[in-house]
């Protein structure tokens, strides 16, 4: 069964304590994986796509790379305002699975000033 | 604007007594798809659809129904609501189903006693 899974559950920083997030996936033949933000009350808000191993992308204090078997959300010098779930969704391969999206059950990171 | 609007946004019914959640999307996003939010499990799939008359099953699809007539719309109909349903939905939508990030609504709560 394809699976998705992230760690830490839930992360504790200071302000300015950087520190990374995994993702990690049993999709066979990955179309793409999505970051996504989730503040309480709201849903879900899109950070990155990445589709191939080796590929990084960077916004602000970000920064997501992926492997052949997983994905990391890098957090430069955290603010408080960082502080939110963040939510990796895979895509699954062409055939009958095609449309479907797998979601990890999230990282719930505090940052502290 | 552009959005994905959900309604309503809270919801407390009784078991059995059949209920909408609508969904619309001002995008012309072809592909929508609906999501239940429970702690611990993350974010999963119930229903997805590609295009207009075209739906498939998410990982959870029992106990929901979908249609799309329409391009915009993509309404999740609970015919028999059982306790089991209570939980926090997502509507979503994407311009490709694949390589392109969800916008998803602000979220339903739904309450089934």
């Amino acid at each position: 069964e394809d699976q998705v899974t992230q760690s830490p559950e839930a992360l504790r920083l200071q302000e300015g304590e950087s520190s990374s997030l995994n993702c990690s996936y049993t999709v066979s033949g990955l179309r793409g994986l999505f970051w996504y933000r989730q503040d309480p009350g709201k849903g879900p808000e899109f950070l990155f796509t990445l589709y191939s191993a080796g590929e990084e992308k960077e916004k602000e204090r970000l920064k997501a790379t992926l492997t052949k078997k997983e994905s990391f959300l890098h957090i430069t010098a955290p603010k408080p305002e960082d502080s939110a779930t963040y939510l990796c969704a895979v895509t699954h391969p062409g055939g009958t699975s095609y449309g479907k999206l797998t979601f990890g059950q999230g990282t719930i990171l505090t940052v502290h000033p | 604007e552009a959005q994905v609007t959900q309604n309503p946004r809270y919801l407390i019914t009784v078991t059995g007594k059949k209920l909408t959640v609508t969904c619309s999307q001002n995008m012309n996003h072809e592909y929508m798809s609906w999501y239940r939010q429970d702690p611990g499990l993350g974010l999963r799939q119930i229903y997805y659809s590609m295009n207009v008359e075209v739906t498939d099953k998410g990982d959870v699809p029992e106990g929901y129904k979908v249609s799309r007539k329409e391009k915009r719309n993509f309404p999740l109909i609970l015919e028999s609501p059982s306790p089991n349903q209570t939980s926090l939905y997502f509507c979503a939508s994407s311009l490709r189903p694949v390589s392109s990030p969800l916008h998803f609504g602000n979220g339903t709560r739904l309450t089934v006693t």
